[in-house]
């Protein structure tokens, strides 16, 4: 069946350091990918999606490219904010046939000043 | 303002007294899902529905139950909650193949 499999965390990092959370998917198809971000408090966000292959999704300078060879959706950022520190879902479900929205466990990000 | 509306937002109850957790969205979304998020767990679906009078179990759907008998409504019942049903619970919609909205999440706690 469809699986996620994020890096496990906390991830600790000081402001402006580069940050990389890693994620994996097992699909059958070809999946839309997501990431999620949940602020303290706070339901689930959407941060950025991909549709396709080599699709990359960015929003708040956060990006992730969709890597089907190796079934990979990593999520970067260049320089980190303290207002980063939240927790971090990455997500996929198939585009056709609406199949449920499955998530990785979570990592959570703290960025320190 | 494009939402989805869960309530209540807190709730403490005592085992075996029935609840209901209401979620509303308005934005014609075809697909509504119930999750409930626990520490070291993640994210884990309990029922979902594809469209009006369509429901199906997630992967932890014991306990719970649901109904769609509208298209903007999606409630969760716990028929007679149990201390293991202490959780964070989320809503969600989404159109048929896009991204969720999600809720603001209901914290109940059965004791």
């Amino acid at each position: 069946g469809n699986s996620v499999t994020q890096m496990e965390g906390p991830v600790t990092l000081s402001e402006e350091a580069f940050l990389t959370i890693n994620c994996t998917y097992t699909a059958t198809g070809y999946p839309s990918l997501f990431w999620y971000v949940q602020y303290p408090g706070e339901g689930l966000q959407l941060l950025l999606k991909a549709t396709k292959a080599d699709d990359k999704g960015s929003n708040k300078g956060f990006e992730a490219t969709y890597r089907k060879e190796t079934t990979s959706f990593h999520l970067e950022k260049g320089s980190v904010q303290v207002s980063d520190s939240a927790v971090y879902f990455c997500a996929l479900n198939r585009v056709s046939g609406n199949t449920p929205l499955v998530f990785g466990k979570g990592t959570r990000l703290s960025v320190i000043a | 303002e494009a939402q989805v509306t869960q309530n209540p937002r807190y709730l403490i109850t005592v085992t075996g007294k029935k609840l209901t957790v209401t979620c509303s969205q308005n934005m014609n979304h075809e697909y509504m899902s119930w999750y409930r998020q626990d520490p070291g767990l993640g994210l884990r679906q309990i029922y979902y529905s594809m469209n009006v009078e369509v429901t199906d179990k997630g992967d932890v759907p014991e306990g719970y139950k649901v109904s769609r008998k509208e298209k903007r409504n999606f409630p969760l019942i716990l028929e007679s909650p149990s201390p293991n049903q202490t959780s964070l619970y989320f809503c969600a919609s989404s159109p048929t193949g896009g991204g969720y909205t999600f809720g603001s999440g209901t914290r109940l706690t059965v004791v």
